[in-house]
């Protein structure tokens, strides 16, 4: 089974702080994806990485910033956390960009709490 | 106008009753259509997937796709309790590479 993992479920931090999101996945899959879901708004790719070092914008990349420096694992970075960014946070992987290679693998989430 | 439009609800049934969960979509090259079901404070995972028009059966779950409605439909029999959750269709073209995401549609099945 395709196992993706978040690094914490719960975090609450100050506005200002730089936050640090870690995700790691076990199935060699070579993209990777970053959401925020917000009820009613459903979820919105922030930043996605299909392959080591590349990255690219999703619809709502302000704010935020990425680094996959090994094929496993992608972080998401808040620069200076603000209120605005409170959600849940989801990574996810996929073996392909084709059909069912495009199916979504999704960590458990981060409630990700920004005072 | 989303690219994908579904109803967030909460849609409550009694137990036992078909479900009918919906989705719109604008884009008429999308090929590849799935629901994802999330349980609360889990992340989604595929529940049905389907390629182009038609139905697909599996066990007590039917999706459903109409290309000419441009209409995406997920039916559920018998309900049971352990259905609740949100459920989200997603949806890509044969040539774009990221998934197009409905905003979900809670589920609550009353024993």
């Amino acid at each position: 089974d395709v196992k993706v993992t978040q690094s914490s479920r719960y975090l609450v931090k100050r506005t200002g702080e730089k936050v640090f999101l870690e995700c790691v996945q076990d199935m060699d899959h070579e993209n990777m994806f970053w959401y925020r879901q917000d009820p009613g708004l459903g979820l919105r790719l922030i930043y996605f990485s299909y392959d080591v070092k590349m990255k690219e914008k999703g619809d709502i990349p302000e704010g935020y910033s990425v680094s996959r420096e090994k094929k496993e694992r992608f972080s998401l970075i808040l620069e200076s956390a603000s209120t605005n960014q409170t959600s849940m946070y989801l990574c996810a992987s996929s073996l392909g960009f084709s059909g069912l290679d495009t199916e979504a693998f999704f960590g458990q989430g981060t409630r990700l709490t920004v005072v | 106008q989303k690219e994908v439009e579904q109803d967030p609800g909460p849609l409550s049934v009694p137990e036992g009753a078909i479900v009918s969960l919906n989705c719109t979509y604008s884009n008429s090259a999308f090929q590849y259509f799935m629901w994802y079901r999330q349980y609360s404070r889990k992340g989604p995972e595929l529940l049905m997937y389907t390629y182009s028009s038609g139905n697909k059966e599996d066990g007590r779950f039917t999706a459903q796709v109409d290309k000419s409605s441009k209409y995406i439909s997920l039916f559920i029999r018998d309900s049971q309790p352990s259905d609740s959750a949100t459920y989200l269709c997603a949806m890509i073209t044969d040539s774009n590479y990221q998934l197009i995401w409905g905003a979900g549609t809670k589920l609550i099945i009353k024993p």
